[in-house]
């Protein structure tokens, strides 16, 4: 059974800050989305990487996907509060194609 | 549509009242997910449609839950017999065949068993 591992499960930070959230897996993934979930909506895509060692920016958004495409992290540059909301990182399985596998998500809260 | 499309987007029921949750994918997308999300957990699979393809019901969590698919579009979530635990958020999305275009969601629906 793949499964994914996100830390920190929650984070409450000052605007302006920096911050990095993780993407642990023991299993291989052949590709990796991060999506961000505000309250009382679905969660949103932001980026799919797709080969080890990819990196891909999204304004003050910066994702990696590890050389080994085990692991990613999301690391934002200067959080600012609409940047609030949960983080969830889903792995696309090696043996089922089309469905990936979610981890729980890090909570991340910024406070102005 | 524009977007995924479920309803309703709030359901009080209750125990052991049966429920149906709609959901409406994207045009075009042949893959259509049903997800349940706790409060503040996170996503977790129940059942999965791609195109004509016999559905995986492998996250299915009892018998109680059912699912269809007419005409490869609308999909229909049954929740039979529910039970204060069925209380969730339902989450639906849409995907064209492939996982790296990522999934579409819907807003979901929050189920709530009295």
């Amino acid at each position: 059974t793949q499964l994914l591992e996100q830390s920190p499960q929650f984070l409450s930070i000052q605007e302006g800050e920096n911050l990095t959230v993780y993407c642990n897996s023991s299993s291989v993934f052949s590709s990796l989305q991060w999506y961000r979930q505000e309250p009382g909506e679905g969660p949103v895509l932001l980026v799919t990487v797709v080969t080890g060692g990819e990196v891909k920016k999204l304004k003050r958004l910066t994702f990696q996907f590890g050389d080994a495409r085990k692991d990613s992290s999301l690391h934002i540059t200067a959080a600012q509060p609409g940047d609030t909301g949960l983080y969830l990182c889903a792995g696309a399985s090696s043996t089922s194609y089309d469905k990936v596998i979610f981890g729980p998500g890090t909570s991340l809260s910024v406070i102005p | 549509g524009a977007g995924v499309s479920q309803s309703p987007s709030n359901k009080v029921t209750e125990k052991g009242k049966d429920v149906e949750l709609r959901c409406d994918p994207i045009s075009g997308h042949t893959a259509l997910y049903w997800y349940r999300q706790s409060l503040g957990q996170g996503l977790e699979f129940l059942i999965y449609f791609q195109g004509n393809s016999a559905p995986d019901k492998s996250g299915l969590p009892s018998d109680r839950f059912s699912a269809e698919r007419t005409g490869g579009s609308v999909s229909t979530l049954t929740i039979q017999r529910t039970q204060q635990e069925d209380s969730a958020v339902y989450l639906c999305a849409s995907s064209p065949r492939g996982q790296n275009y990522g999934y579409t969601f819907g807003s979901g629906t929050r189920l709530t068993v009295v």
